[in-house]
């Protein structure tokens, strides 16, 4: 079965630096999806940024991206000049290719706390 | 349209109620979930609905009943819940062209 692995249940940055939140997994499959989501506070989860396996080029969206080591089962998200308003949990999560039947059990790792420092 | 509803927003019951969450997209996906979260842990999986046949059942309890009444519409029924119940009930749904979850805000259940 998959796993999913933050070792870093929180952390904090100054307001306009960089930060990194890892992220490792485990799996004996060789194409998978692997996902970044963002909850604040009281407020809904949503996406940040998403990485398919078969592709070896980084996801990046605006401040956010990825280093993703398939080889290494890692998948940690670097926030650059980072806002008060990145501040929430951050969860990895990873997700079965299509056509397996555990593609619909999505697997969340147990979070991380950001908290940005103004 | 991108996104999932849900009502109510809050809830508190007895443990002698009976209540419905109900959960809603317009985004055509086949896929809708529902989880329950703890405060600062991940969302924990109940059950999944497939083409609104249920797909997945995480051993959740039969105080828990989920229905769907079509490919839209993902419901959750309550009763005779504990006080270990409260938690955020988060809804998702998914399609299959990017393969991530859309998240609705969550109903905040309290039980008494």
């Amino acid at each position: 079965a998959q796993t999913v692995t933050q070792s870093q249940p929180e952390m904090s940055v100054q307001e306009a630096e960089t930060v990194t939140l890892s992220c490792t997994y485990d799996t004996s499959e060789s194409d998978y999806y692997l996902f970044w989501y963002k909850q604040p506070p009281s407020r809904q989860m949503i996406l940040v940024i998403r990485q398919e396996a078969y592709k070896q080029q980084n996801a990046t969206e605006n401040r956010f991206s990825v280093n993703f080591q398939k080889a290494a089962k890692s998948f940690s998200l670097k926030i650059s000049d980072s806002q008060l308003g990145d501040a929430a949990m951050y969860f990895c999560a990873y997700r079965s290719p299509w056509g397996k039947t555990s593609y619909d059990k999505v697997i969340f790792g147990p979070g991380t706390s950001l908290s940005v420092i103004p | 349209d991108t996104e999932v509803t849900q009502t109510p927003k809050h809830l508190v019951m007895g443990m002698t109620n009976k209540k419905s969450l109900k959960c809603e997209q317009h985004m055509g996906h086949r896929a809708m979930y529902w989880y329950k979260q703890k405060a600062k842990k991940p969302p924990e999986l109940m059950f999944v609905y497939s083409y609104e046949k249920l797909s997945i059942n995480e051993s959740v309890p039969s105080r828990f009943s989920p229905e769907c009444p079509n490919s839209s519409l993902l419901n959750l029924h309550l009763h005779a819940l504990q006080p270990e119940d409260s938690a955020l009930y988060l809804c998702a749904s998914a399609g299959d062209s990017h393969n991530e979850q859309f998240f609705g805000p969550g109903t905040r259940l309290t039980v008494l």
